[in-house]
């Protein structure tokens, strides 16, 4: 069971325009979401991240959403740039899991961002 | 400079050999963290560590092993019993609870 989904496993975007990628979750005791960037035989770079207190979190170019009514978050890219061609991937993880310090998280199946010329 | 460092970068595992598969961090990070990447899916939590001497069980435990003696180190063995050992491993570490995880460049195992 898949409770962390990237329903979208390509997407091409043309420079300079907005790239949306999109995640969902089932599990509503998540309550902490990250963006993780990968690029081949890497491991995944933390991107930005966001806290169900907020609905919003912006670094940069990159601005992550969170509707968590509706259990969906999404990443947005302005302006796209080739350098951000890469795999995307959603994480999330519950927010007292343990009582500890261990935060497991769950990641989704990853989107293919392509930055065309 | 302060990172993790995973090696080797490609590791070739026989039938039936146990292989290990280092991972190290100088970040002064408590917990430790071992996924595996399959072509199409997400990252997978084998096992994680939260401090030394201490580790759990993640999603996808059997047929591997680790051990957490030194803060440092968290070495992954991938025993015999793991029938479908191919993928790529990624070992990460994070001070504690919501802080972010950094992850180490991978090592892919191959099976001859």
């Amino acid at each position: 069971d898949q409770q962390v989904k990237q329903n979208s496993p390509s997407l091409s975007v043309q420079e300079g325009r907005i790239s949306i990628l999109n995640c969902d979750y089932t599990n509503s005791m998540f309550d902490y979401f990250l963006w993780y960037k990968k690029y081949p035989a890497e491991g995944p770079t933390f991107l930005i991240s966001i806290s169900s207190i907020k609905d919003k979190n912006e670094d940069g170019r990159f601005t992550v959403f969170l509707n968590k009514s509706a259990k969906h978050l999404s990443l947005h890219i302005v302006p796209s740039q080739p350098g951000d061609s890469a795999v995307y991937f959603c994480a999330a993880s519950p927010e007292n899991e343990l009582s500890g310090t261990a935060s497991k998280l769950t990641f989704g199946t990853g989107t293919r961002l392509q930055v065309t010329l | 400079d302060g990172g993790i460092t995973q090696s080797p970068k490609y590791l070739f595992r026989k039938e039936g050999q146990n292989v290990t598969l280092s991972c190290e961090q100088n970040l002064n990070h408590d917990a430790m963290y071992w996924y595996r990447q399959d072509p199409g899916q997400g990252l997978r939590l084998i096992y994680y560590s939260q401090i030394v001497n201490d580790f759990q069980k993640g999603d996808i435990a059997e047929g591997y092993s680790v051990s957490r003696e030194k803060k440092e180190s968290f070495p992954l063995t991938v025993t015999s019993a793991q029938k479908n050992p191919t993928a790529f491993y990624l070992c990460a570490s994070s001070t504690g609870l919501y802080e972010t995880q950094y992850f180490g460049p991978g090592t892919r195992l191959l099976v001859l």
